[in-house]
């Protein structure tokens, strides 16, 4: 199984601050035959189930605001939320779909 | 618009079964491949199984913590995803959801998650 390992486990940022999570595979998710990271990125708040905020690394799904940004390749990848806002309060988890499917453990985001 | 809606989760005592259920709508399901995560209270999410659809087969997978004790099954006829739980643990608390891998076209690979359900609950007791 690919294990996913997030880090920070808990991050508290001030409003309109940057926020970085990174997120690290046990082997490579990038798909040699295509060039794409199968990696992607969502958010969960309380009492809501998960939504997609990026995939293949780097692509932000439609109607995701442009401050949310992915970026790396192979096993090290990272989220950005470029200027933190209030809504943004949740739960980030990412997740390769390279061979099934596995999460991170998740990163907590809070207002400082 | 695609929905997935759940059902069927409850109170169950250890040692014992329930079978969840998903209805789909919004896409056609037999074209698609199904998947149920959960996720235990307070924790993250953990990806439980798959069935393909019938066209690749129809098989399925599952996570090594449930497999051999949990069955996904699917009834194109009806748009509905099954979970049939047995032998349950209390490890097993948690909310389950229904989710599709979105079919990409240019690569021809099931990826991410671009829809979920809203979950129901499964609560097992020692």
């Amino acid at each position: 199984d690919i294990v996913m390992t997030q880090s920070p486990d808990s991050l508290t940022v001030s409003l309109g601050e940057r926020a970085t999570i990174n997120c690290k595979s046990s082997q490579s998710v990038l798909y040699n035959s295509n060039n794409k990271n199968y990696l992607a990125w969502y958010q969960q708040k309380p009492g809501q189930p998960p939504k997609l905020l990026i995939y293949w690394a780097s692509t932000r799904e439609s109607g995701v605001p442009d401050r949310f940004s992915g970026s790396g390749s192979g096993t090290d990848f990272t989220l950005t939320i470029s200027s933190l806002q209030a809504e943004d309060v949740a739960v980030y988890f990412c997740q390769q779909y390279f061979r099934t499917w596995t999460f991170g453990q998740g990163t907590k985001v809070e207002i400082k | 618009e695609v929905q997935l809606l759940e059902s069927g989760g409850g109170l169950v005592a250890s040692g014992g079964s329930l079978r969840l259920s998903c209805a789909a709508s919004g896409f056609t399901f037999s074209n698609a491949w199904m998947s149920w995560v959960r996720q235990a209270p307070g924790k993250g999410l953990e990806w439980v199984g798959r069935i393909k659809r019938k066209t690749d087969g129809g098989t399925t997978d599952y996570a090594a913590p449930v497999k051999g004790r949990f069955t996904i099954s699917r009834d194109d006829s009806k748009n509905t995803l099954y979970l049939q739980m047995n032998s349950l643990i209390t490890e097993d608390t948690a909310m389950y959801y229904c989710t599709t891998p979105y079919y990409d076209i240019l690569t021809g690979h099931f990826t991410y998650f671009a829809h979920w359900g809203q979950g129901t609950l499964v609560t097992v007791s020692s």
